[in-house]
């Protein structure tokens, strides 16, 4: 079947503009989650779904990084005012509940220039 | 606050040898431990997991890892490499968030086979 989808696959935008970058996760998975992967920082955490509910927002590196999900399905991560150092690959992941295995999607390659 | 150490940034083997890919964790209870593999400009795939239980655990592509409390350590082991094995390895440990599981990973391995 089909995996999880990420689009765009990469992005390159200017300092200051805003940028969007969505999650089809596989249908069925109740839980979503969003990684980044840099290279100074390596793989983290940056927050996950429960539904459409987000517990913990904590891992989002400002307040300039928000998330949504709707109909328990689709999510966006949305970075405003983007900053250089927010240059990296944006990963999603979905599982069926929390012992399930993370699928994870291909990744949204960003560049802010 | 659970964290992960691959101690070897970059290792090369050539193909046919045996491999071992360190990882050592630290976090307070009983952790759940992964092996992912990433190829360039790919996404992370799980190669094993270890929850409980049997304490040698055997995942895809003929790898297995052993987990070791007294050292704190799930290092990944493959007894003979292939060339398509050359990617970046990920060890990641796994606490339970309410509803899901939040993975906190190493540094990465990258493993590089020569022919």
């Amino acid at each position: 079947g089909a995996g999880v989808s990420q689009s765009p696959s990469n992005k390159v935008t200017e300092k200051g503009k805003d940028v969007e970058l969505r999650c089809d996760p596989i249908s069925g998975h109740t839980a979503l989650y969003w990684y980044r992967q840099s290279l100074g920082q390596g793989l983290e955490f940056l927050i996950y779904f429960q539904g459409n509910s987000a517990p913990d927002k904590s891992g989002l590196p400002s307040d300039r990084f928000s998330a949504e999900r709707t109909g328990g399905s689709v999510s966006t991560l949305t970075i405003q005012r983007t900053q250089q150092e927010d240059s990296a690959v944006y990963l999603c992941a979905s599982s069926l509940g929390r012992e399930g295995e993370q699928y994870f999607g291909p990744g949204t390659r960003l560049t802010v220039t | 606050a659970q964290s992960v150490t691959q101690p070897d940034i970059h290792i090369t083997v050539s193909e046919g040898a045996s491999l071992e890919l360190r990882c050592n964790y630290s976090y307070g209870a009983t952790p759940y431990l992964f092996w992912y593999v990433q190829s360039p400009g790919q996404g992370l795939q799980l190669l094993l997991k270890y929850f409980s239980g049997d304490t040698l655990v055997q995942g895809i592509k003929g790898f297995e890892a052993e987990f070791k409390r007294s050292q704190s350590s799930f290092n990944l082991r493959k007894p003979s490499v292939h060339w398509s094995d050359a990617a970046e390895y990920f060890c990641a440990v796994g606490t339970l968030i309410q509803g899901a599981q939040k993975l906190v990973f190493g540094q990465g391995t990258r493993l590089t086979i020569n022919p």
